[in-house]
Order: C-alpha cells, then sequence, then structure tokens
C-alpha cells in the first residue's frame, strides 16, 4: 500500500525552466512533508520541508506548494540548472515512526 | 564531519552469512532511524530509536533483523544469514529533540552473492 504517490517518474525540463514534481497522500495523520534529493551513490539530503498549516514555502529557487483539501503538495525548482539533475523524493511524517516516501522522480536538466 | 556517519560503505557478503553495519549520528541527536533502498525505490522505513529504546521494530523486514542502539549514541544493524533479496541500501537518519528534520548518512551498499 503506497502512503504518498508521487509523478512524474522522470522529467526533462532544459536549462533555466521550471521544474513541477507532485505527491498526494491518503493519511490525514501526516503533518510534516519534506523533499529530499539524492545524487547516484548518496543519501538523501533535506532540501525543504512544510507543515499543512502552510500553503506556500520558498527557499531560494525551491518553492513547495501544499494544498490540505487535496491532499497534495508539489515542488517547484525554478530556473533549473544541470546541478539541480538528481533524484527528488517527497516524504511524509505521520507524528511517530519513521517518513513514509514516494518512488521518487528522476530529474534530467539539459544545457 | 558532524553529519551521520555508516560504517562500512560498501560490503559484499556470501548468503548465509552475517553483516553488522554501524550508524554514528549527528551529536546529540536523540532519534536514529534505520532504512531500506532498493533500486529506483524511496527509501522504506525499518526501525527507529529515541535514546536507547527501540520504539518501534515491527517494520523490521524479518527476524533475521534487528537494531541495537546500547547507550543511546551510535546504533548498529544486523542481517542474519543473508539472502539475496537482501541486497540494498541501507540508509540511517538522525534527528534531535522535538524536532522532525532528518539528515541521513551516505549509506551502507550492501551485495548479498
Amino acid at each position: 500500500q503506497q502512503q504518498v504517490k508521487q509523478s512524474p517518474q522522470s522529467l526533462i525540463v532544459q536549462k533555466g525552466g521550471i521544474s513541477i514534481i507532485n505527491c498526494a497522500y491518503e493519511n490525514t495523520a501526516f503533518d510534516y512533508f519534506p523533499w529530499y534529493q539524492q545524487f547516484p551513490g548518496k543519501g538523501p539530503a533535506l532540501l525543504i520541508a512544510i507543515r499543512p498549516d502552510v500553503s506556500e514555502k520558498k527557499e531560494g529557487r525551491f518553492t513547495i506548494s501544499f494544498n490540505k483539501s487535496a491532499k497534495q503538495f508539489s515542488l517547484h525548482i525554478m530556473d533549473s540548472q544541470p546541478g539541480d539533475s538528481a533524484t527528488y523524493f517527497c516524504a511524509a511524517y505521520p507524528g511517530a515512526d519513521g517518513l513514509t516516501f514516494g518512488k521518487g522522480t528522476h530529474l534530467i536538466i539539459q544545457p | 564531519d558532524t553529519g551521520v556517519s555508516q560504517n562500512p560503505r560498501h560490503k559484499i557478503t556470501k548468503r548465509g552469512q552475517n553483516v553488522t553495519f554501524r550508524c554514528d549520528p549527528i551529536s546529540e541527536h536523540n532519534r536514529l532511524y534505520w532504512y531500506r533502498q532498493t533500486l529506483g525505490q524511496g527509501p522504506e522505513f525499518l526501525t527507529y530509536f529515541q535514546n536507547e529504546a527501540q520504539l518501534e521494530k515491527s517494520r523490521l523486514l524479518s527476524d533475521r533483523f534487528s537494531a541495537e542502539r546500547p547507550k543511546g549514541s551510535f546504533s548498529t544493524l544486523e542481517i542474519q544469514r543473508t539472502e539475496q533479496g537482501d541486497s540494498a541500501m541501507y540508509l540511517c537518519a538522525s534527528s534531535g529533540q522535538g524536532n522532525t528534520e532528518a539528515f541521513f548518512g551516505q549509506g551502507t551498499r550492501l551485495t548479498v552473492v
């Protein structure tokens, strides 16, 4: 049972464009929603996170949009750069235990 | 280095052997988590500790898996009688008291041959 559904599975964006990755969840007990960036052979690195009482959070070129009623959240990467090419995971935290991760999005930024 | 440290980075073992991985969390982080990540998938939560107490272990994949954190600092994850299906990346993460931000180590890549 997949509790966090992530799409698309892969994404190709031109340099300077906007990369958008979407996630949806079902468990209303989730109260913290982070995004992680992972490069090959490395552990996931925390990128940005949001709580459900906020509809948007921006840090540099990275923005999370959160829609509590639709149980959806998304990551926007503005002015995408080749160095942003990586796998991105959304996750959700139920207040106890560990994070529940989506299946990941393989992002390629073409120069 | 103040990040989460995992050792070894890579482990190749023969089927049926036991393996043990070590995780050193960020200093003063009282929560420590273990995850497994298979190719093309997101990390899968296995177990976690708050200080030395293991608060959740029902998600460990089988009774061949066990974890300890005897003094509330470093932790070990042991897999007994390894199987080829155990081949994966094993990740450790830690977070501070009352803080949901979890920071991951580089992982241990296990290959069972």
